[in-house]
């Protein structure tokens, strides 16, 4: 059974379009969150939301946009995609709240953004 | 906020031999210190973790040790064999609501 899946896994897309990708965590988590993993690797967190609350949003463009239907669910809403936007994107998710009782994040598998 | 440097940025090691990865935090609240590993093209996982109750946590070839008064931890892997060769990643979290990654390791293990 798939943990923390991401759909897609591969996004090519033009700049100024908008795209979508979606998360969905089956482990009963309270708490998830999205990275931007740039190409020198480093792991930037960008939203994070507990049962569907945002609890984290770091300096991140507001064209990029979290929605959370429930708790098992976290999509990241891109508007008017740039070259900069280019990067793996990872969903994840955890036991707890980060402030109170940070636990192992489980990762879901990535999708790779690359904007033209 | 929490801040983490990891160092260093590249190891390189031959099969057999030991390998340290260090990281230092700033904010003294943190209190849960995982470690993981991400090979190419794959997701990060955790290897080892380690909370500030503990000053030493072993698991076979791999090891975390936590200084809390120095705030710093490593990670030391015995023995290396190329499956090992990923980018390691610390972070330090529970002392605030953002969990602080560093910056990365890669590990490369020549047979």
């Amino acid at each position: 059974d798939t943990a923390v899946s991401q759909t897609p896994k591969y996004l090519v897309t033009q700049m100024g379009n908008d795209k979508s990708i979606k998360c969905e965590q089956n482990l009963g988590h309270d708490t998830m969150y999205w990275y931007k993993q740039d190409s020198k690797k480093f792991l930037k967190i960008m939203f994070s939301y507990n049962n569907k609350e945002l609890i984290i949003n770091e300096t991140v463009p507001n064209r990029f946009s979290p929605k959370s239907p429930d708790k098992a669910h976290l999509n990241l809403h891109i508007n008017s995609l740039e070259l900069g936007d280019s990067a793996v994107y990872f969903c994840a998710s955890s036991q707890g709240l980060p402030g109170l009782s940070y636990n192992e994040q489980f990762f879901g598998p990535g999708t790779r953004l690359t904007v033209l | 906020g929490e801040n983490v440097e990891q160092h260093p940025s590249t190891l390189s090691v031959q099969e057999g031999d030991s390998a340290v990865i260090k990281c230092t935090y700033s904010d003294s609240a943190s209190n849960y210190f995982p470690w993981y590993k991400q090979e190419l093209g794959k997701r990060p996982q955790l290897i080892i973790d380690i909370r500030s109750n503990v000053g030493e946590k072993k698991d076979q070839r791999i090891a975390v040790t936590l200084n809390k008064t120095a705030k710093h931890f490593s990670l030391h892997i015995t023995e290396t064999q190329p499956e090992d060769s990923a980018v390691y990643f610390c972070a330090a979290g529970g002392g605030s609501y953002i969990p602080t990654f560093g910056r990365g390791t890669s590990l490369i293990v020549h047979p």
